[in-house]
């Protein structure tokens, strides 16, 4: 079974809202990461959080983790239109090398 | 330059075909990936090779079979094509094995997919 699930599916927001995905997970991780894909396109990284941090930012972006809920959320501040794609949590487990199990994505569209 | 290029972007083909899709990449990377996205969106590792090694092998019929002639290439074969198949295959590649605590080593590059589509 898929590792990640994501909440919501789809999302629908207004220009310049926040954007808030959530991430659920099962086992134990190394990292956690999220990427973006746009329609057609491949995946392009994000943002990476290790196990023992709680809180990471980049730019517009802010991903929490919590490890005892097994739980990372992503939040987009200041949406454009420019952010519409699918996003994607990935777990990052490591056997003897890393593998990355990816949610089944959120896909977001901000509306002008 | 494209950093992770996969050939052909489109394939369509009939059941029972063989076929290949190829992967480059240019940033020097050591280990490379192949995914399968369905068309729910899940995405699924199938196989990773660091320098040429196979290092990771899901669950993956043997129909499928990745080649890697140099560490900045790997090539996926597949045998007998099902109707199955028809997803969309992306090729990723990171510069090790990853699992360290350097950021920069676990994050994954991907190609843009291949559609392929079996009739």
């Amino acid at each position: 079974s898929q590792q990640g699930e994501e909440d919501p599916q789809a999302l629908s927001i207004q220009e310049g809202e926040n954007a808030t995905m959530n991430c659920s997970y099962k086992t134990s991780i190394n990292n956690l990461q999220w990427y973006r894909q746009n329609s057609g396109r491949g995946l392009v990284h994000l943002i990476l959080i290790r196990s023992n941090e709680r809180e990471k930012h980049s730019g517009r972006l802010r991903v929490t983790l919590d490890t005892s809920k097994k739980s990372s959320s992503l939040l987009i501040t200041a949406s454009r239109a420019a952010d519409t794609a699918s996003y994607f949590c990935a777990t990052g487990i490591i056997q003897g090398a890393q593998k990355l199990v990816f949610g089944q994505g959120t896909r977001l569209t901000i509306n002008p | 330059d494209t950093a992770v290029s996969q050939t052909p972007k489109y394939l369509v083909t009939q059941m029972g075909n063989d076929k290949s899709i190829k992967c480059e990449q240019n940033l020097g990377h050591d280990t490379m990936y192949w995914y399968k996205q369905d068309s729910k969106k899940f995405l699924k590792i199938m196989f990773s090779y660091n320098n040429k090694e196979l290092i990771i092998n899901e669950t993956v019929p043997n129909r499928f079979s990745p080649k890697s002639p140099d560490k900045a290439h790997l090539n996926l074969h597949i045998n007998s094509l099902e109707l199955g198949d028809s997803a969309v295959y992306f090729c990723a590649s990171s510069q090790d094995r990853g699992g360290t605590a350097f950021v920069a080593k676990n994050i994954q590059y991907f190609g843009a997919g291949t559609r392929l589509s079996v009739l």
